[in-house]
């Protein structure tokens, strides 16, 4: 069974720029959620959707964005890019909201480097 | 508001030795606790995890840990270490109920000498 991808691995942008990075979670999970991770830090939390619904949100401006699809698949959406974007950005599925569902599984991760 | 709190950012153990790691937490409400590992350029790894019943969680590898609510501590351990055990630990906790976002502690780097 394939895990959680994400693409693409490794990316290189301006600032000012704007990306979109993009999860599919382990099929049958519908939760995803991104967090980013700067260099030397542990993750940092920014949204969670469940069933195509925002069901978290942390503290990142509004040039951040996501969404998920019919099929629970993800995106992540940076707007504006600035240098201290620059991180390691991980999704995580997980199969959902109940309290038996608690584990999450981590893909790769994107390596995003703004330049 | 939850929060964790991971002591010494690096620890070094030599081959054979014993592996602690320390996770205290704070949280309003029941919390779910857990560990994860993250080896270099990847992502993260479920070690064990903390939900309900037993307070001695025992994990992947040869980890186990013990939640003792009483120090609000969530300490990682492994009797013997091996080479392959080094990496990034990171200690998490979240909520009970439907926000399951995870809160991290900033990680503590294993170190394994021979």
């Amino acid at each position: 069974d394939a895990g959680v991808t994400q693409s693409p691995t490794h990316l290189i942008k301006t600032r000012g720029q704007h990306v979109t990075l993009r999860c599919s979670p382990i099929s049958g999970h519908k939760s995803v959620s991104w967090y980013q991770q700067v260099l030397g830090q542990g993750p940092q939390f920014i949204f969670q959707y469940y069933e195509k619904e925002e069901r978290g949100r942390g503290n990142f401006p509004d040039r951040f964005s996501a969404r998920q699809f019919p099929n629970y698949s993800s995106e992540l959406n940076v707007n504006a890019l600035l240098l201290g974007d620059s991180a390691l950005y991980l999704c995580a599925s997980s199969q959902g909201q109940g309290a038996m569902n608690t584990e999450a599984f981590f893909g790769q991760g994107t390596r995003l480097t703004v330049v | 508001a939850q929060s964790v709190t991971q002591l010494g950012s690096h620890v070094s153990v030599s081959e054979g030795a014993l592996v602690l790691l320390r996770c205290n937490y704070s949280s309003s409400v029941p919390p779910y606790l857990f560990w994860y590992v993250q080896y270099p350029n990847q992502g993260l790894q479920l070690l064990l995890k903390y939900t309900t019943g037993a307070t001695l969680v025992k994990g992947i590898n040869g980890f186990e840990a013990e939640f003792k609510k009483s120090e609000t501590s969530f300490h990682l351990t492994k009797p013997s270490a091996h080479m392959s055990d080094a990496a990034e630990y990171f200690c998490a906790v979240s909520r009970t109920g439907n926000n399951r976002k995870l809160i991290w502690g900033l990680g503590t780097s294993l170190a394994v000498n021979p």
